[in-house]
């Protein structure tokens, strides 16, 4: 079983619809989730972090987190083309990976004007 | 602040041959990484380290060779060159306490 997965693109929405992006992990104890964006040809970017049960939002993204059902999702209202990237979910690494930051397969969004 | 730095932008090599790609922050973070991303897939963990004179092998060490003699830098040792190690790699660092990791802009890196 994957430690990280997130739902299989490609996400196409239209231009100012809600994006929905979903990821669920295998450690219970993990404690740290991020949220990444890719844009085509560049490195990833830290956009959001989480650590306690509930929503963050920060601007047009909201990021929620559900420990007891180990599942992180980002929504990204009024999507505009410039959200148009791959979204990687990363979650904290515990035990033998407790050094590492361990990252999902990532999720490709297109944005449709 | 320049944050995560990587040299060169772009490196082809030939088979066989041998070379450095150099990564410095100047986040006086404890812990760097090194990734690699094949084309459309996820990233690879290659080595990592959590503070001078301490490295550790990721998920794909095989081919690589790492040092950290100072918390700044991290560089990556190509040794024998393989068209397997074609690929972007991509350096980035955190403190431990909070796991969220700055990227560097990656260097792209053809074997032929």
């Amino acid at each position: 079983q994957k430690e990280v997965e997130q739902n299989s693109g490609p996400l196409s929405v239209p231009e100012g619809a809600i994006a929905s992006l979903n990821c669920t992990y295998s450690d219970r104890v993990s404690q740290s989730f991020f949220w990444y964006r890719q844009y085509s040809g560049k490195s990833p970017e830290l956009i959001m972090s989480i650590y306690s049960n509930g929503d963050k939002e920060d601007g047009r993204f909201t990021a929620q987190l559900n420990k007891a059902s180990q599942y992180v999702s980002l929504l990204i209202r009024d999507s505009q083309p410039s959200d148009s990237a791959t979204y990687l979910c990363a979650v904290n690494g515990v035990g033998a990976s407790y050094d590492k930051v361990i990252f999902g397969p990532g999720t490709s969004l297109s944005v449709i004007p | 602040n320049a944050g995560v730095t990587q040299t060169p932008k772009f490196r082809i090599l030939k088979i066989g041959q041998s070379m450095t790609l150099q990564c410095t922050q100047d986040m006086n973070h404890n812990y760097m990484y090194w990734y690699r991303q094949d084309p459309g897939m996820g990233l690879k963990l290659i080595y990592y380290s959590v503070g001078a004179g301490i490295t550790d092998k990721g998920e794909v060490p095989n081919g690589y060779n790492v040092s950290r003699s100072t918390t700044e830098d991290f560089p990556l040792r190509l040794e024998l060159a393989a068209p397997s190690q074609t690929s972007v790699y991509f350096c980035a660092s955190s403190y431990h306490d909070s796991y969220e990791q700055y990227f560097g802009p990656g260097t792209r890196l053809t074997v032929t």
